[in-house]
């Protein structure tokens, strides 16, 4: 069965701390991996798409990376304002999407 | 500044009234994804379309729930009768895939949902 598996549910730092959120997936076919920042009360926002294995993309001070079985967003040097659920999804096949619950980080001043 | 806008922002209704929901896409995109978002399960994909054609609804219960583009600036989700266990944010969201070739992936944009409640 398709899965995807977020780790940790939730996620304490210290501004500046830099850490790092799990995507776990199985699933046949990999189309393509997505990353979202959802702030409370509002749709998640488009962050990454990473399309195979070996890939990483860098947007201020978040990362992404994919191997065959996982991606992680590593965010350095945290601030507050990077405070948010950040939500992991794979395309598994045309139709197919299918979205973790989520890593809800807060990250103290 | 694009965006996927939605209508209403928040909804309460009792139990067994009809409940319509709108979504006009970004100008241009060519795909469009109803979603609903539970605490307990996360974002559950309802709906697909590509081009103005459903091309997949396998996440939505048929019995209340029905999904349409009545043109290729709105597309509707309507629940009717509506049901408590119905309350969640359903979310729209749009993309743009090539029209020709092989498809890839879709690159999804939300919006700011509607928050349902039912009585």
């Amino acid at each position: 069965e398709d899965q995807v598996t977020q780790s940790p549910e939730a996620l304490r730092l210290q501004e500046g701390e830099s850490s790092s959120l799990n995507c776990s997936y199985t699933v046949s076919g990999l189309r393509g991996l997505f990353w979202y920042r959802q702030d409370p009360g509002k749709g998640p926002e488009f962050l990454f798409t990473l399309y195979s294995a070996g890939e990483e993309k860098e947007k201020e001070r978040l990362k992404a990376t994919l191997t065959k079985k996982e991606s992680f967003l590593h965010i350095t040097a945290p601030k507050p304002e990077d405070s948010a659920t950040y939500l992991c999804a794979v395309q598994a096949g045309t139709y197919k999407y299918i979205f973790g619950t989520g890593t809800r980080l807060k990250v103290l001043a | 500044d694009a965006r996927v806008t939605q209508t209403p922002r928040h909804k309460v209704t009792e139990m067994g009234q009809e409940v319509t929901m709108r979504c006009q896409p970004i100008l241009g995109h060519n795909t469009v994804f109803w979603y609903r978002q539970t605490m307990m399960q996360g974002l559950e994909l309802l709906a697909y379309f590509r081009n103005r054609a459903p091309l997949d609804d396998s996440g939505m219960p048929k019995d209340r729930f029905s999904a349409e583009m009545p043109d290729a600036t709105l597309a509707t989700l309507k629940i009717q009768p509506s049901e408590p266990r119905d309350s969640a944010v359903y979310f729209c969201a749009s993309g743009l895939v090539p029209t020709s070739g092989i498809s890839s992936t879709d690159t999804q944009y939300f919006g700011p949902g509607t928050r349902l409640t039912v009585l």
